[in-house]
């Protein structure tokens, strides 16, 4: 099975700064990656599909990269509502849903 | 508007049963793949499993393959996760899913926390 890592584990920035977290696939994978924010008490949220749709309402700051084993979450100045952690997710083939570990975006 | 609206949190003792349950409103029900994720107190996302209205095609993560029952009626547009008997390991806080068009969840429940203590 794919396992996906996420690095950092926790991300410590400040207002205005550009974050940039990884998610790593143990294989080559296609452009099925997606990224979801989730706030302490809330369901998670989705921002990007397809590696870098951003989906609908969700701030141009955010955008996504990547291809076969290496992706990104960009936040290109971060604002204080952007404190969550942020998780990629991938779909495969054969029907199975992974989730990366999580990274948390603390401030600084 | 789309929602997927979650029944209440459930306190329970390990051995018993329980379903949870999930209705999607405002999309056609049946041609959607409806679902389940785990989140554990302080830890991250685990898919547990989906299913497809329509035929009631259902795919089960590995890790909860005969573990849990994923089920729905369409005719009250409504999607349940189904345990025989809990464990305190299944403590929990469930959210319920739609699968959009790419293999990604477009649309979250608000989630059911499953308390499992004796």
């Amino acid at each position: 099975d794919i396992q996906m890592t996420q690095s950092p584990s926790t991300l410590s920035a400040s207002v205005g700064d550009r974050v940039t977290i990884t998610c790593r696939a143990s294989q080559s994978i296609p452009s099925w990656l997606a990224w979801y924010q989730q706030k302490p008490g809330k369901a998670p949220k989705l921002l990007i599909y397809k590696t870098s749709t951003l989906q609908s309402g969700v701030p141009s700051r955010f955008s996504g990269s990547g291809s076969e084993t290496e992706f990104t979450l960009t936040i290109s100045s971060l604002q204080p509502d952007d404190f969550a952690t942020y998780y990629c997710q991938h779909y495969s083939s054969n029907s199975l849903w992974t989730f990366g570990q999580g990274t948390k975006v603390e401030i600084k | 508007e789309v929602q997927l609206v979650q029944s209440g949190a459930e306190v329970k003792k390990p051995g018993e049963s329980l379903e949870i349950s999930c209705k999607g409103s405002g999309y056609s029900f049946t041609n959607y793949w409806i679902g389940w994720v785990r989140q554990k107190p302080g830890k991250g996302l685990e898919w547990m499993g989906l299913m497809y209205p329509a035929d009631s095609d259902t795919r089960y993560s590995p890790s909860f393959q005969g573990q849990v029952t994923i089920s729905a009626d369409k005719s009250i547009i409504t999607a349940y996760l189904q345990w025989s008997s809990l464990k305190a390991s299944d403590t929990a806080m469930y959210y319920c899913v739609r699968q959009g068009a790419g293999g990604y969840f477009d649309y979250w429940g608000q989630g059911t926390l499953v308390t499992v203590s004796s």
